[in-house]
């Protein structure tokens, strides 16, 4: 079946330095979001990636979607304390049936 | 409701026992899923749950779990005979329409002892 993973699994970073998680699919995907957990929250959605190549920006936030669609990346620029948290990808080959990925957990140190 | 609404927010039970978590969608949201949130690791599809079509229990792991879905609207994830390896957060999500954003609710933490 549908395979999301994520890397790093872990990434400590001192504030101001950049950060960066890969999210890679077993399958094509129709399209890709990125979601933000803050420690002892929910997962709250940021944005979704369609077109193959996208790019998308949120401030410091920088979204990629690959070109062959199975793959995409959050980079933040000059990370700040509120940044922490877990970062998931979730993808879906077309359906309903959106598959998280592994996670990567960030700890900005101030 | 503003969000999607769960309950209980925490459950502790004896190993063995019966639980069952509700979930209260957003108004007017067709599509409803379960995921499940073990500590520290990723979500993990349950079920799924779209108007008046049949659900998808791809994701339920065992015979023990079981849902449904009430008139389009709330639905009650049941865990029979609960085991130790089924305390996680149990987190209940919605959205308009299928491939639309999800909203999560605050998720239900279940402590099965």
């Amino acid at each position: 079946g549908q395979q999301v993973m994520q890397i790093p699994q872990y990434q400590h970073v001192q504030e101001g330095e950049d950060f960066t998680t890969y999210c890679n699919s077993s399958t094509t995907l129709s399209n890709i979001q990125w979601y933000k957990q803050r420690p002892g929250g929910h997962p709250v959605f940021l944005i979704q990636l369609v077109k193959s190549g996208e790019v998308k920006k949120q401030k410091r936030l920088t979204f990629q979607f690959g070109e062959a669609k199975k793959n995409s990346s959050l980079h933040i620029t000059a990370t700040q304390t509120t940044d922490v948290g877990t970062y998931f990808c979730a993808g879906t080959s077309g359906t309903y049936k959106y598959i998280f990925g592994t996670g990567t957990r960030l700890k900005v140190l101030a | 409701g503003a969000g999607v609404s769960q309950s209980p927010s925490n459950k502790v039970t004896e190993k063995g026992k019966d639980v069952e978590l509700r979930c209260d969608p957003i108004s007017g949201h067709t599509a409803l899923y379960w995921y499940r949130q073990s500590l520290g690791q990723g979500l993990e599809f349950l079920i799924y749950f779209q108007g008046n079509s049949a659900p998808d229990k791809s994701g339920l792991p065992s015979d023990r779990f079981s849902a449904e879905r009430t008139g389009g609207s709330v639905s009650t994830l049941t865990i029979q005979r609960t085991q130790q390896e089924d305390s996680a957060v149990y987190l209940c999500a919605s959205s308009l329409r299928e491939r639309n954003t999800i909203y999560f609710g605050e998720g239900s933490w279940l402590t099965v002892v």
